[in-house]
């Protein structure tokens, strides 16, 4: 149990677009989900809490006009790249908060997706 | 924010050594969780502590949480190589989940 996909693993887009990234929790349904960002022999950096139905809470520095993100339901969350540059290529994770019975509130992750802008 | 201290930040042992990873803060956390990451891949969750005290085993792996919850500790017994990858300890911020991490520990385990 506890699965979150996440999709594309890998997109490779030109400068200047917009790319959407998915993150879905396959067999739970969570009401938060964190957006982040992880560079190089790095940790993970957060950049957003999504919660369904309501606005985003984004960390202090990350441009919610540059990161949008939807949470249209209880298993989806979406995070779009908005005009893309170079400096936002990047590995992004998300997370899905279990907030079912028995469970710590832990977050489970899905399995990233690499960002190149050229 | 509450801060988390990961440390060593690189461990390269010999397969069969044994290691300790510590996180360690200034502030309580209501619990705190383990994951292992490998290159390319998101974290995967290996413990969560939630008492203080508490230690939990998973296979050669165990885990402690401090009595006062500031700190914890991952030690490993007869590292294999396939426990190569970063380590990474976070707690749980606030009402909504919200981990704060610590910076991580590549542990590499050579054959």
């Amino acid at each position: 149990g506890a699965v979150v996909s996440q999709h594309p693993s890998r997109v490779i887009c030109k400068s200047g677009t917009s790319v959407k990234i998915e993150c879905r929790s396959l067999d739970f349904q969570a009401t938060t989900m964190f957006w982040y960002r992880q560079f190089p022999k790095q940790s993970l950096m957060l950049m957003a809490t999504s919660n369904e139905g309501s606005k985003a809470t984004y960390e202090q520095g990350v441009e919610k006009d540059k990161f949008l993100i939807n949470h249209a339901s209880l298993t989806l969350s979406t995070l779009t790249v908005t005009s893309a540059h170079p400096e936002d290529s990047s590995f992004y994770i998300c997370s899905a908060r279990d907030i079912g019975q028995g469970s710590y509130n832990e977050q489970f992750f899905g399995p990233g997706t690499r960002l190149t802008v050229l | 924010t509450q801060l988390l201290e990961q440390s060593p930040q690189f461990l390269s042992i010999q397969e069969g050594e044994n290691l300790t990873v510590y996180c360690n803060s200034s502030s309580v956390f209501s619990s705190l969780q383990w994951y292992r990451q490998e290159p390319g891949e998101g974290p995967v969750l290996l413990v969560t502590v939630v008492t203080g005290g508490e230690v939990k085993k998973l296979k050669r792996l165990t885990f402690q949480f401090g009595d006062a919850r500031k700190d914890s500790s991952l030690h490993i017994t007869a590292a294999q190589p396939g426990d190569t990858g970063l380590y990474l300890c976070a707690g749980v911020e606030d009402s909504w989940g919200k981990l704060q991490f610590g910076a991580g520990t590549q542990v590499v385990v050579t054959p």
